[in-house]
């Protein structure tokens, strides 16, 4: 099955700095790669998504780049505010699956 | 607002009771499923079912069962809780429109065995 590797487990930034989360997948299949985030007591909502047929995507502050050849992918948040604290999540799929494997989150904390 | 919702939304049970989560959602999405959360394990499957007849185990089932009542509703029961089975749990739906796949999750369901 897929394995999702996630890193740094906390990242720690100042206001204004940029952030960047990076995952790696194993299996080669994988087509649809998608970010969540988990503000504290919340339930984790989808930010950003990106297919493999796209090597990058942008919103806004937020970016997510894909390296299919080496198979990982990273999202990109600049400009970071305060309430861009949170943890957040990438996740691998087969696109139609409808079945994604979660890496183990990303502790981001901005201090103002 | 369509939504997922989960009841109860705290739980303290005792080893060896039996007890059940409850999933509701008025997104009329077909694919529902259970998820656990651990601190630095992240969203790990436990169940799924992509409609009222199908249901599939994950990454994690073993200790748990669930029940599909209606394509509304999904529940999820531990037969014989343990300690180590507290955590949160998160019910999520899945729209399958083929543009996105993205997750709905509900509020959560803190269950703490003692």
């Amino acid at each position: 099955g897929e394995n999702v590797e996630q890193h740094p487990s906390t990242l720690s930034v100042q206001e204004g700095d940029s952030a960047v989360i990076k995952c790696t997948y194993s299996d080669s299949a994988s087509n649809y790669f998608p970010w969540y985030k988990q503000e504290l007591g919340k339930r984790p909502q989808l930010i950003i998504d990106i297919r493999s047929n796209v090597g990058e995507k942008k919103d806004q502050r937020i970016a997510v780049t894909l390296n299919k050849t080496a198979k990982h992918f990273s999202l990109h948040i600049t400009e970071t505010q305060p309430e861009d604290s949170a943890v957040y999540f990438c996740a691998a799929s087969r696109g139609g699956s409808y079945i994604p494997t979660f890496g183990r989150g990303t502790s981001l904390i901005v201090h103002p | 607002d369509a939504d997922v919702t989960q009841t109860p939304r705290n739980r303290i049970t005792k080893t060896g009771k039996r007890i059940m989560l409850e999933c509701s959602q008025t997104k009329g999405h077909d694919r529902m499923y259970w998820y656990r959360q651990d601190p630095g394990l992240g969203l790990r499957l436990i169940y799924y079912s992509f409609d009222v007849k199908d249901i599939n185990k994950g990454e994690i089932s073993d200790g748990y069962s669930v029940s599909r009542q209606a394509q509304a509703k999904f529940s999820l029961s531990l037969e014989s809780a343990i300690p180590n089975q507290t955590a949160l749990y998160f019910c999520a739906t899945s729209d399958g429109d083929g543009r996105r796949e993205t997750q709905y999750f509900g509020p959560g369901t803190r269950l703490l065995v003692l």
